[in-house]
């Protein structure tokens, strides 16, 4: 069974640009999991989506959005980056009704 | 009272050794509590949960002993491996559908052959 895979592995971009990135989660997950581990920080929830519809955020700007596809696949945006967006983003899934969070390889973002 | 805190931040530990990493969470709401443990470029892997119901889970060589009255969970990986050089980290949610995990900071093991 293939895991949670996410595009791009790496993406480097410029301060105020906009960075987009990927997931695809579990065959047969309907929720999908978005954290940030910065340097030093460790995992930050970010934002969870089902059902194609944001189901919670965490404490982060309004800059951070996304969506999920009726394919369950989804889709995070960052706006307008800021070097201190620079961290490795994972996205997790998960099956309905099930907390096991099974995670990506993750996206290596690098503001510059 | 949403954190998580985990100790050592760094951990050595002999070939066959005993590894030991410890959590405390404030949240009694808290009562789903996975460890994941995470490779240089890769993403966290899910390695072993357990729920207040139970004081201890053991798979293989990795096992949880969880402590309620105290708000305490700790991991043990028994006969350590250079295999087993890694971050892990405790994480802590309410059980049920979709709720976020709360993260540990993580410690680095380094098991020396």
């Amino acid at each position: 069974e293939a895991g949670v895979t996410q595009s791009p592995t790496h993406l480097i971009k410029t301060r105020g640009q906009q960075a987009t990135l990927r997931c695809s989660p579990i065959s047969g997950h309907t929720s999908v999991y978005w954290y940030q581990q910065a340097l030093g920080l460790g995992l930050q929830f970010l934002l969870w989506y089902d059902e194609g519809e944001e189901r919670n955020r965490g404490n982060f700007p309004p800059r951070f959005s996304g969506r999920q596809f009726p394919n369950y696949s989804s889709e995070l945006n960052v706006n307008a980056l800021e070097l201190e967006d620079s961290a490795l983003y994972l996205c997790a899934s998960s099956p309905q009704d099930d907390n096991e969070q099974f995670f990506g390889p993750g996206t290596r973002l690098t503001v510059l | 009272q949403q954190q998580v805190k985990q100790s050592p931040q760094s951990l050595i530990v002999q070939k066959g050794g005993i590894s030991i990493i410890n959590c405390a969470y404030e949240n009694t709401a808290f009562d789903y509590f996975p460890w994941y443990q995470q490779f240089p470029g890769k993403g966290p892997a899910l390695l072993i949960a357990i729920r207040p119901d139970v004081s201890e889970k053991k798979e293989g060589r990795f096992t949880i002993s969880f402590n309620k009255s105290a708000k305490q969970f700790s991991l043990h990986i028994m006969d350590s491996q250079p295999g087993d050089s890694a971050t892990y980290f405790c994480a802590a949610s309410i059980e049920g559908y979709g709720n976020k995990l709360v993260f540990g900071a993580g410690t680095i093991l380094r098991v020396k052959s």
